[in-house]
């Protein structure tokens, strides 16, 4: 059983459609993560949601809209989509959050290739 | 920022040799992680050190930390060709990781 999983894997599309991206894990965590990579292999946090509430929100576009029905599950929503949003989008779940010399390690999904045209 | 910085950028290197990456931060951190990245696909953990611990093992891993000199270093010994991937350092301070921009590493057979 996949740990993190993401669809789609690949996504194409033009300048200003809407898209989503699906995340779900089944590690029992309770914090889960989006990442934007880009193409020089930068690796940005974009939104953190611990039980369903967001607790991490970079500095992003509006466009982007997490959602998290439970907290296996965080969907990445992106409207009016951008050249510069092309990206490989990465989720990743933990079990610890804040504070303490340890924990906070990230599992992470295959990541999804967005290109916007 | 905390950001890590890890050096060299790309690293290329024979069978069987060792190889060594350095990361370097600028604030103070709880731990720090080194993951794996094969090519098209996720991160992949491979170990923490805790900023109370200066050096750990696990396999032909060797992770240091200098907290004085914000600097951590990986060592793999004996690489294979498998190794081949981009490795990365993410500090941990209060909140979440804040990830480096990676080494690549090239092993060749």
């Amino acid at each position: 059983d996949t740990a993190v999983s993401q669809t789609p894997k690949y996504l194409v599309t033009q300048m200003g459609n809407d898209k989503s991206i699906k995340c779900e894990q089944n590690l029992g965590h309770d914090t889960m993560y989006w990442y934007k990579q880009d193409s020089k292999k930068f690796l940005k946090i974009m939104f953190s949601y611990n039980n369903k509430e967001l607790i991490i929100n970079e500095t992003v576009p509006n466009r982007f809209s997490p959602k998290s029905p439970d907290k296996a599950h965080l969907n990445l929503h992106i409207n009016s989509l951008e050249l510069g949003d092309s990206a490989v989008y990465f989720c990743a779940s933990s079990q610890n959050v804040r504070g303490g010399l340890g924990g906070d390690t990230q599992y992470f999904g295959p990541g999804t290739r967005l290109t916007v045209l | 920022s905390q950001q890590g910085e890890e050096d060299p950028q790309a690293l290329s290197i024979q069978e069987g040799e060792n190889a060594t990456m350095n990361c370097s931060y600028k604030t103070s951190i709880n731990n720090l992680q080194w993951y794996r990245q094969n090519s098209g696909r996720g991160l992949v953990h491979l170990i923490l050190i805790r900023s109370n611990e200066r050096e750990k093992h696990s396999g032909r891993l060797r992770v240091t930390l200098d907290t004085s000199k914000k600097s951590s270093s990986l060592l793999i010994t004996a690489s294979r060709a498998a190794d081949t991937a981009s490795y990365f350092c993410a500090t941990k301070g209060y909140s979440t990781l804040t990830f480096g921009k990676g080494t690549m590493l090239l092993v060749s057979p």
